[in-house]
């Protein structure tokens, strides 16, 4: 268990409809990154946040939004969704995102998109 | 911008060495590895830092030339459980937070 929680692991879904992926940090980190892998392709940098406000993005699309609580989980929001959609999407924390600090994944949240 | 990763995939043999490289248009101001196993959450297996050190992980070790921008993970003696797909993450020194990953090296270590 490497302490980055996400729920839930699978989701099967149709298209156009919405979904919520969340994830808690591991204890002590305040730096949350969202990522999305495709069927045996690389690691998409989708967004991260830290201590609650967004500090850098990457290719997120604008149906897909997120956002950080104060008790430090987050969540992926994904909306009128495609088949394209359908990938492994990766929450991962760190202490701080200076670059210094490494990087603990969660097991991921399975989307499907029928 | 995602770091460039080679070779796309390689074969071995157990006992066998190889190297992954890894490298960036941009300044860089650290370079992380990751293993990754089929369905699985990646791994981390080390971070280097501006400096050009070098670290080790069992038979796994690493190399940063911050001149060049570039990464080279080197695979010693390899061992079955070597296998899986190796990731370098990097943080360039104008992107605070925005840790990309290169496009992975598949590692398939045979007995």
């Amino acid at each position: 268990d490497s302490g980055v929680t996400q729920t839930p692991k699978h989701l099967i879904t149709a298209t156009g409809q919405r979904v919520t992926l969340r994830c808690s940090p591991r204890s002590g980190d305040l730096s949350v990154y969202w990522y999305q892998q495709s069927l045996d392709q690389g690691l998409q940098f989708l967004i991260q946040y830290y201590n609650g406000e967004e500090r850098a993005k990457g290719n997120i699309l604008e149906r897909f939004s997120a956002q950080q609580f104060p008790d430090l989980h987050s969540e992926l929001n994904l909306s009128s969704l495609e088949l394209g959609d359908s990938a492994l999407y990766f929450c991962a924390s760190s202490v701080h995102p200076s670059g210094a600090n490494v990087l603990t994944f969660g097991a991921g949240s399975r989307l499907t998109v029928l | 911008q995602q770091p460039v990763q080679s070779p796309q995939a390689v074969i071995l043999r157990e006992g066998e060495d190889a190297v992954i490289n890894c490298s960036s248009s941009k300044a860089l101001y650290s370079v992380h590895w990751y293993r990754q196993k089929h369905g699985e959450a990646p791994v981390f297996l080390m971070i280097l830092l501006k400096g050009g050190e070098q670290k080790g992980h069992e038979k796994i070790s690493a190399s940063f030339n911050e001149k060049k921008q570039q990464s080279s993970l080197y695979l010693t003696a390899s061992q079955l459980s070597y296998s899986g797909t190796y990731f370098c993450g990097t943080h360039t020194t104008d992107s605070w937070g925005k840790f990309q990953f290169g496009a992975g090296t598949q590692v398939v270590v045979t007995p």
